[in-house]
């Protein structure tokens, strides 16, 4: 109950394609829900975070859709470019605690 | 640059070494992890410290033994490792009064045991 599962485990993309990326979770106490972002060589960095209250937040070029009732929630990469390839990885946690639950991430490839 | 050290970058050790890693933050956060990173593996979480205090060891095998003599100093202290533990080492902080739970990593150790 405590996973958070992602999918897909690596995707390949044009330069202007619109990468989705899915997560899903069954503990229904999670509240907090980010995205990071890690390029080769470096730790993963804070890209967006949603809480349960919007179903939906955008910042820049990245956006995450939250469906609550089905407990998933997805990025959006919008005009994706190739500096956009990385490793992303979506997590979960409770409140303001320690534990942040991540999923297995995905490798993003975009070409030129 | 997010504010985390580690050192070193790389490392390979025997079986039989003795090996510590170290993290310095910089950031005046009060709350630091470690984290190891597998491939196709999610981040699995190994120890938390609060204000010094560690207050979550995640299953962790004593090979592995954390210090944390600061707040903003974190040691990992590996002994007698086995060939499975060798993986992307991170560390991480945060500030736990701080709105959200965002942490910021460090580029990892890379550790390699032969």
């Amino acid at each position: 109950q405590q996973q958070v599962k992602q999918s897909p485990q690596s995707l390949i993309v044009q330069k202007g394609g619109i990468p989705i990326i899915n997560c899903a979770y069954e503990n229904t106490a999670f509240d907090y829900f980010p995205w990071y972002q890690q390029f080769p060589g470096k730790g993963p960095a804070l890209l967006i975070a949603i809480r349960p209250d919007v179903s939906e937040k955008k910042e820049g070029r990245f956006t995450i859709s939250f469906n609550k009732s089905a407990k998933q929630f997805s990025l959006h990469i919008m005009d994706s470019q190739p500096g956009d390839s990385a490793t992303y990885f979506c997590a979960a946690s409770i409140g303001n605690t320690d534990k942040l639950i991540f999923g297995t991430g995905t490798r993003l490839q975009v070409f030129p | 640059e997010t504010g985390v050290t580690q050192t070193p970058r790389h490392l390979v050790m025997g079986m039989t070494n003795k090996k510590s890693l170290k993290c310095e933050q910089h950031l005046g956060h009060n709350a630091m992890y470690w984290y190891k990173q597998s491939a196709k593996k999610p981040l699995e979480l190994m120890f938390v410290y609060n204000f010094k205090e560690q207050t979550e060891n995640n299953s962790v095998p004593s090979r592995f033994s954390p210090e944390c003599p600061n707040s903003s100093h974190l040691f990992l202290h590996l002994h007698t490792l086995q060939p499975e533990d060798s993986a992307l080492y991170l560390c991480a902080s945060s500030d736990p009064k701080g709105s959200g739970n965002e942490q910021f990593f460090g580029p990892g150790t890379r550790l390699t045991v032969l």
